[in-house]
């Protein structure tokens, strides 16, 4: 089985700040990790994955993610939030199926 | 490409009817379909799975009487919540997949809500 920790359930930065969202994971396979984001009332929105090759990848909207094995995590980084950044944002674990985190939402201010 | 539909986005319904949401995989098809629940400021919660063709797995606490589940075909899949009655109350969402461990493609999600 496998599981997310997503650690922080809100993180609040200025515009123009690094976002940092942490994700922890379990998994008993080499699993597949994600990264959505979430506005209100929609569906989530894939940022990047992680499945094989290069741990660091690279997302849309400028957001990459460093998949770190011995550490077992996957944080979420932006080197300058921007308002429109502002939204709900899960990690995700896939082995046998796909598991959420609890979330994390981002605050941006001006 | 990998555009999923969900319909109807919102959805009214009285206490006691029955309610059918609509999945559909646009340009792909989709071997694998999810239905999650998400309450307020919360985590998507896994219904069920459903395979092309075959019965749908529910996860453990979720009533298959209730949320009834049929993927017909491999561009669709539906929910129909029966019966519904206020705490049935949320947003549902939908996800595709081409199966395995392969990237899930969301809908947009229907919002219930039952007076």
């Amino acid at each position: 089985a496998q599981s997310v920790t997503q650690l922080g359930s809100h993180v609040s930065v200025s515009e123009g700040a690094l976002v940092l969202l942490r994700c922890n994971y379990s998994s008993s396979v080499p699993p597949y990790l994600f990264w959505y984001v979430q506005y209100p009332n929609q569906g989530l929105q894939l940022l990047l994955k992680y499945t094989t090759g290069a741990t660091l990848v690279k997302g849309i909207n400028g957001f990459e993610a460093e998949f770190k094995k011995s550490e077992t995590s996957f944080h979420l980084t932006k080197p300058s939030a921007h308002m429109s950044d502002a939204a709900e944002y899960f990690c995700a674990v896939s082995a046998n199926d796909m598991r959420f985190g609890a979330g994390t939402r981002l605050t941006v201010k001006p | 490409g990998a555009v999923v539909s969900q319909h109807p986005s919102r959805v009214i319904c009285k206490s006691g009817t029955s309610v059918k949401i609509e999945c559909r995989s646009l340009d792909f098809q989709a071997t694998t379909m999810f239905w999650y629940r998400q309450f307020p400021k919360q985590s998507l919660m896994l219904m069920a799975t459903s395979n092309e063709g075959s019965k749908a797995t529910y996860e453990q606490g979720v009533e298959k009487d209730k949320f009834l589940i049929n993927h017909a075909s491999l561009t669709l899949s539906t929910l129909t919540v029966t019966s519904a009655h206020p705490e049935d109350s949320s947003f549902y969402i939908c996800s595709a997949t081409t199966g395995g461990k392969n990237i899930q493609y969301f809908g947009a999600g229907t919002r219930l809500s039952v007076l």
